[in-house]
């Protein structure tokens, strides 16, 4: 079946700390992977997304690549900031079935300290 | 403008009752999803509607049933609310399949629901 695996956290960081959280994914077909996320008391919001294999999602200074030799799709960020605190959830939906149905990862909260 | 909506924001009810979460996006789409977000954060979707008709209904209880009176709304009715069911309700939009980008869904702010 398709699923999504991100590393636990809270992550912890100070600021202009580089970033990353790992993903990992399986599925049948060519899944279509994103990154959401969800600031405190908010709803999710799409920060990027990768269609095809070796494909960059880039928004807001994040970047993943979408690698299907290893099925990851880590989330990186060259220098965090405090406004960048939330949780984050890897999905994917997979092509293959064309339902819609979103498939999320367990979410990672990042915390960034001054 | 608020593109995917949902009232109420907050709901505390009692075990046993009956109620009931709108749903409704200004984007133009076909397709709604209602997703749950249990207290641990994970994220996992209940039901899909494309252009009204069911598409995605993920095992829920039958306690749970979506109705979708026209592509813009989907509400959620729970009848027999139980303990269990607290959690944070997400409705979501995505473009028809054969449209520009199917695949991006666009989230609600989402509907608290404490059952005591």
């Amino acid at each position: 079946g398709n699923s999504v695996t991100q590393m636990e956290g809270p992550v912890t960081l100070s600021e202009e700390a580089f970033l990353t959280i790992n993903c990992t994914y399986t599925a049948t077909g060519y899944p279509s992977l994103f990154w959401y996320v969800q600031y405190p008391g908010e709803g999710l919001q799409l920060l990027l997304k990768a269609t095809k294999a070796d494909d960059k999602g880039s928004n807001k200074g994040f970047e993943a690549t979408y690698r299907k030799e290893t099925t990851s799709f880590h989330l990186e960020k060259g220098s965090v900031q405090v406004s960048d605190s939330a949780v984050y959830f890897c999905a994917l939906v997979n092509s293959w079935t064309n339902t819609g149905k979103l498939i999320f990862g367990q979410g990672t909260t990042l915390q960034v300290k001054p | 403008d608020t593109a995917v909506s949902q009232t109420p924001k907050y709901l505390v009810t009692q075990m046993g009752n009956d109620k009931s979460i709108k749903c409704e996006q200004n984007l133009g789409h076909d397709t709604m999803y209602w997703y749950k977000q249990d207290s641990k954060k994970f994220l996992k979707i209940m039901f899909s509607y494309n252009n009204k008709e069911l598409i995605i209904n993920e095992t829920v209880p039958n306690r749970f049933s979506p109705k979708s009176p026209d592509k813009a709304h989907l509400n959620l009715h729970i009848n027999s609310l139980e303990l269990g069911d607290s959690a944070v309700y997400f409705c979501a939009s995505s473009q028809a399949v054969l449209a520009g980008d199917p695949e991006t869904q666009y989230f609600g702010p989402g509907t608290r629901l404490l059952v005591l």
